[in-house]
């Protein structure tokens, strides 16, 4: 079982959209509608954004949205603002009753 | 709106065993077909999952973990426990208890614990 592949950072103005992508295997990321994504502030506990592969908990704002095609899954956020600058992580289900994370994506807004 | 709290020791020596507990507030830890996880997030890196109990008592853990975790629940309680054995220096992390609903939907805030003599 090993993590999920994320880009170490990614960057982008206000307003702008960026994308952030968790590669994993066909054991994983391909195998299961079952990707979820979680927004990291410093010292804060994460928090879910994004479920079952595309999916958004009540509350979440429509600027965030997933999406997967075969092994690679990706979170895409839309009209950046500020307070969008956290670390992000995906997450699947790996099989036998398991979970692996990614290694997390650091979101600079400039 | 349900509630996770970690307590436990915060500084544990190398070899010894690492134990915390979640108490869930705002729900029964019975209710909902939940499962109850431990993830836990080494300084300067990414989050890793531990285990996860559902209410019935029965188990499931990271194969990299496996030989040294323990979680277990208790109901009566409305409390989740984590047990790992042997540790060391590696297993210094925040330690973050959380629901397993439609992905990690609930969290506890964390707790830093620190594998040190």
């Amino acid at each position: 079982q090993s993590a999920l592949t994320q880009p170490a950072s990614v960057s982008g103005s206000p307003g702008q959209s960026i994308t952030i992508s968790c590669t994993g295997t066909s054991s994983d990321v391909g195998g299961y509608y079952l990707v979820s994504w979680y927004q990291k502030h410093p010292g804060k506990a994460p928090k879910l954004i994004i479920y079952e592969d595309y999916k958004r908990p009540s509350g979440v704002s429509n600027r965030f949205s997933g999406s997967k095609s075969g092994n690679t899954a990706s979170l895409t956020i839309s009209g950046l603002q500020a307070e969008d600058e956290a670390d992000y992580y995906c997450c699947s289900y790996a099989g036998s009753t398991t979970w692996v994370f990614g290694g997390g994506t650091k979101l600079t807004v400039l | 709106q349900v509630q996770l709290q970690e307590s436990g020791p915060r500084l544990v020596k190398p070899s010894q065993t690492l134990s915390l507990t979640c108490s869930v507030s705002g729900g029964s830890i019975s209710s909902g077909g939940s499962y109850w996880s431990w993830i836990r997030q080494p300084a300067g890196k990414g989050l890793e999952w531990i285990g996860r109990v559902y209410t019935s008592g029965s188990t499931n853990y990271n194969p990299s973990l496996k030989s040294r975790v323990t979680i277990s629940v208790d109901t009566s309680k409305n409390q989740f426990s984590l047990r790992l054995n042997s540790v060391t220096a590696a297993d210094t992390a925040v330690y973050y208890c959380a629901r397993a609903g439609r992905g990690f939907d609930y969290w506890g805030q964390g707790t830093l614990v620190t594998v040190s003599s």
